[in-house]
């Protein structure tokens, strides 16, 4: 089985400012890692993945994420935000064999602030 | 290319009633996974269909069930409705065979009373 642990359930940043968003995993078998968006009223919109290769993935929206296998984490992070990131943000795991199914954190609510 | 569209928008039913919410995948896609997302248990995975079978299933009560059909759209009922059933149901679609590729529709959101 597999969990994911967002480890901030709220995030207030300055416009401008720089933002990280944590994300642990566990599982037991090879997963592939996600970062989603949800705007409020609206569903997900996937902002990066990471299925092999280079561990630093590039996104939408000048997002970045760091996958890190020791430490099972997969950070999101953006060196400057704006008030439309304003919204909640998801961390997910899919196994790559198995059921294919994605398991999410809590999420994260990121907060702008002028 | 259209997006995933799930129907109604919004609904509100009374415990006891049944529901039946629909999603349209993304033409060509022939995958579709339902979610429930609720603010005390978050994002949960319900079940999924591929080509009018249901391929893989999250842990809910039988209450909660689903169908394909050849066009690949989909329905899914929910019986017996509990206060706890209220959630934001989301629909993703993918093409069944790139499983990562999931697009997902703006979901119907039940208010049950």
């Amino acid at each position: 089985a597999q969990s994911v642990t967002q480890l901030d359930s709220q995030v207030p940043v300055f416009e401008e400012a720089p933002v990280e968003l944590r994300c642990n995993y566990s599982s037991s078998v090879s997963v592939y890692l996600f970062w989603y968006v949800q705007y409020p009223n609206q569903g997900l919109q996937l902002l990066l993945k990471y299925l092999s290769g280079s561990t630093l993935v590039k996104g939408i929206n000048g997002f970045e994420a760091e996958f890190n296998k020791s430490q099972t984490s997969f950070h999101l992070r953006k060196p400057s935000v704006h008030i439309s990131d304003t919204a909640e943000y998801f961390c997910a795991v899919m196994p790559v064999r198995g059921a294919q199914k994605l398991v999410f954190g809590q999420g994260t609510r990121l907060t702008i602030n002028p | 290319k259209a997006g995933v569209t799930q129907t109604p928008r919004y609904l509100i039913k009374t415990r006891g009633q049944q529901v039946t919410l629909s999603c349209s995948p993304i033409s060509g896609h022939r995958s579709v996974s339902w979610y429930q997302q609720t603010p005390g248990q978050g994002l949960q995975f319900l079940f999924e269909y591929f080509s009018e079978t249901q391929r893989n299933k999250g842990n809910f009560p039988g209450r909660f069930s689903g169908r394909q059909f050849s066009n690949s759209r989909s329905e899914m009922n929910v019986s017996t409705l509990e206060l706890g059933d209220s959630a934001l149901y989301l629909c993703a679609s993918s093409s069944g065979t790139v499983i990562e590729k999931l697009f997902f529709g703006s979901g119907t959101q039940l208010s049950v009373l």
